[in-house]
């Protein structure tokens, strides 16, 4: 069974960083590539960034580009966020995804709630 | 950026009824079009993929179509356990987009 389970979320300063984890279990890592959506609270989804299953390849929206890095290490089945210079638009619950389709969610994690606040 | 305009916002049916919802593509996306339930205090569950495949696991009274430009999830008789949101997300460009979403609640 495919577990995700991500942490890291606190409350945190604008301006500040953080590091976002998603440990990974019950698949072969390396195979999938992985992926963050966020939720604002009370609001929709929004994709935020994806990486290839070797890291080589890393995509990103355009609100968090130079700000965000995504990055995994296949041999510890660990995915991370890399937040720099937090917003307070950035608040939202961050959930790790996988699955065998590139662009599409098939497996999530419960999330990590991530507040920006002065 | 391909907007998603996703309707209703929210909608009310009985048991057993046939409840149905749309988004529409700002530009062609083809099939690169997925379906997700959230239920309350949940994570987002993938039901439909590439706009008509049911993702493993889902229940067949979902469905998904497409007419050109416009998709539409069915539900073909509603049961109590389908009560929650419902968003579509388009996978053909960067960056992918979701809909606003769908509140589906019971009368």
């Amino acid at each position: 069974e495919v577990q995700l389970v991500e942490s890291g979320g606190v409350l945190v300063q604008p301006g500040r960083s953080m590091k976002l984890s998603c440990a990974a279990s019950g698949f072969t890592f390396s195979s999938f590539p992985m992926a963050w959506v966020r939720q604002a609270p009370t609001k929709g989804l929004e994709w935020v960034a994806t990486i290839s299953t070797s890291g080589g390849s890393t995509y990103y929206r355009d609100s968090v580009k130079g700000r965000f890095t995504i990055s995994r290490d296949n041999a510890k089945s660990t995915l991370y966020l890399q937040m720099d210079s937090l917003r307070s638009e950035d608040t939202a619950t961050y959930y790790c995804t996988t699955g065998p389709h590139y662009w599409y969610f098939d497996f999530w994690g419960p999330g990590t709630m991530v507040t920006v606040s002065s | 950026d391909i907007q998603m305009t996703q309707s209703p916002a929210s909608l009310s049916a009985s048991l057993e009824e046939i409840v149905t919802i749309t988004c529409q593509a700002s530009q062609d996306i083809g099939n690169w079009l997925a379906w997700y339930q959230q239920k309350p205090g949940k994570s987002p569950q993938l039901l439909i993929y590439d706009a008509t495949s049911l993702a493993d696991g889902v229940p067949s009274r979902f469905s998904g179509s497409r007419s050109g430009t416009q998709y539409s999830l069915k539900i073909s008789r509603l049961q109590v356990e389908d009560i929650g949101s419902y968003y579509c997300q388009q996978a053909h460009s960067n960056p992918n987009t979701f809909g606003a979403g769908t509140k589906l609640e019971l009368k």
